[in-house]
């Protein structure tokens, strides 16, 4: 059983469309990362969001905090064939962070 | 400065075979950490360090298993013996203090036959 539960697993959308992308938990976390990675490459954090309600934008992407600190969402959009990825969320306790499985974005061009 | 480097980048052993797995975190972090990371269980954390030290292992699968730092700038994740299903990508990363970001290393995919 995943602590970090993300949906959907895989997802292949045309460019120009927007999507979200959700990491759901029973666990509180003290922050929540978003990162994405590409194949062959190690993850690169996008952003930390720590406060519930917490929105951040980065671009064309939009992260939120739930407001018990459970669960956040990635909103992307216009997305354009260079987000194509794995979008992992991780949530920190302890010093520790721990992973969802990740969402597989596909944008086709 | 480099980021994290890991070799090597590829490694493919037969059963029974022991595996050295080696990282050299950005310099001046003092927290390394050990992933494994699988299709079906995603990216799951093995051991870290703080200041050389470990900290947390309750992560690493079995005694096969084990990790050193002998120093602030190497790590090195051993498996003996290998299984095929340790198979999988192990990443580095390291980080300057508890909150802030971990940077990985390109990661090493370990295929055991």
């Amino acid at each position: 059983t995943q602590l970090l539960e993300q949906s959907p697993q895989f997802l292949s959308i045309q460019e120009g469309e927007n999507l979200t992308v959700y990491c759901n938990s029973s666990s509180v976390f003290s922050s929540l990362q978003w990162y994405r990675q590409e194949p062959g490459e190690g993850p690169v954090l996008l952003v930390t969001v720590v406060t519930g309600g917490e929105v951040k934008k980065l671009k064309r992407l939009t992260f939120q905090f739930g407001d018990a600190r459970k669960d956040s969402s990635l909103h992307i959009t216009a997305a354009q064939p260079g987000d194509t990825g794995l979008y992992l969320c991780a949530g920190g306790r302890d010093q520790k962070v721990t992973f969802g499985i990740g969402t597989k974005l596909q944008v086709i061009p | 400065d480099a980021g994290v480097i890991q070799s090597p980048r590829h490694e493919v052993t037969e059963m029974g075979q022991e595996v050295t797995l080696r990282c050299k975190p950005i310099s001046g972090h003092d927290y390394l950490f050990w992933y494994r990371q699988t299709m079906m269980r995603g990216l799951e954390l093995l051991i870290y360090f703080n200041n050389n030290v470990p900290i947390d292992d309750s992560g690493m699968p079995e005694d096969r298993f084990s990790a050193k730092m002998p120093n602030a700038s190497f790590s090195t994740l051993k498996i003996q013996p290998s299984e095929p299903r340790d198979s999988a990508v192990y990443f580095c990363a390291s980080r300057d203090s508890p909150v802030n970001e971990q940077f990985f290393g390109p990661g090493t995919r370990l295929t055991v036959l």
